[in-house]
C-alpha cells in the first residue's frame, strides 16, 4: 500500500545545530508540502513543491529550506536551529488531478530544540 | 487572500447530543473545502469535502456560499468522534489553508 513516512519521529536538538526531517511517500505524487502545528496556530504551510526541482515558499518559511532531488522526498532542513521552532512538523502530498485534491499526512516529528 | 476562521476552540457535548463544529471562510473564488480530523497523537486524516457530498463516520457538512460557511454536523456524538478537528479551504494551486482547530470532547 502507497504511504508517507516521516524520520525521525522525535528530535532533541540544541540552538543552533542543523536539523533535516525527512520525508518520503510512495504514492508517487507531485505535490508535497511541509507544515508545523502549534497550539492556537493550526497547521502552517513551511515549503511546498510540485514537482522534482521545485521549491517554494509558504507562511512561515523564515529559517527553513527545503529540495527536491526526486518525486518521493522532500527533506526539510532547520539552518541554524532555534527554540521558538519546537514544534510538532508533518509533511503532506498530494496528486495534481485537479478539484479536491486529498492531502496525505504522515506521522509527525515531534521536535525539541533546547 | 485566504482565510479559515474556526470560532470554538474547544467544544464539549454529551455523548448522543448533536455537535456542529463552526467554518468560515474567506475567498474570492470558487472554494474547495475539506474538514479534517486528528485523534489523539494520530496522524491528520481527511474527514470528508465538500465535492464529494458524502457522510462519514456521520458527519455531514454542506458548503453555504451565501453565509460563506462549511460547517460540520453529527446528529449524535459517540466517545470515539473526540479529536481535533480541523477545517481547511483549498483554491486552484493544491495548497491548503487550515483553520486553528477545535478540540471536540465527548463526555459520557
Amino acid at each position: 500500500d502507497a504511504e508517507i513516512t516521516q524520520s525521525p519521529r522525535h528530535k532533541i536538538t540544541e540552538t543552533g545545530r542543523q536539523v533535516t526531517l525527512a520525508c518520503h511517500q510512495t504514492w508517487n505524487h507531485n505535490n508535497m508540502f511541509w507544515y508545523r502545528q502549534d497550539l492556537g496556530h493550526g497547521l502552517r504551510l513551511i515549503h511546498y513543491s510540485y514537482g522534482v526541482h521545485d521549491t517554494n515558499k509558504g507562511e512561515v518559511s523564515d529559517g527553513y529550506s527545503v529540495s527536491r532531488s526526486n518525486t518521493e522526498d522532500l527533506p526539510l532542513t532547520l539552518e541554524s536551529a532555534a527554540s521558538s521552532q519546537t514544534s510538532v512538523y508533518f509533511c503532506a502530498s498530494s496528486g495534481s488531478g485537479g478539484l479536491g485534491e486529498t492531502q496525505y499526512f504522515g506521522p509527525g516529528t515531534r521536535l525539541l530544540v533546547l | 487572500a485566504q482565510r479559515v476562521t474556526q470560532p470554538e476552540k474547544l467544544l464539549s457535548v454529551f455523548k448522543g447530543a448533536p455537535v456542529e463544529l463552526k467554518c468560515n471562510y474567506s475567498y474570492s473564488g470558487s472554494p474547495e473545502l475539506f474538514w479534517y480530523v486528528q485523534y489523539s497523537r494520530q496522524r491528520l486524516q481527511l474527514l470528508l469535502r465538500h465535492i464529494s457530498r458524502e457522510s462519514i463516520k456521520g458527519f455531514t457538512a454542506d458548503l453555504n456560499k451565501g453565509e460563506t460557511s462549511f460547517h460540520l454536523k453529527k446528529p449524535f456524538a459517540q466517545e470515539e468522534d473526540s479529536a481535533m478537528y480541523y477545517c481547511a479551504l483549498g483554491g486552484s494551486n493544491y495548497k491548503l489553508t487550515f483553520g486553528k482547530g477545535t478540540l471536540l470532547t465527548v463526555n459520557p
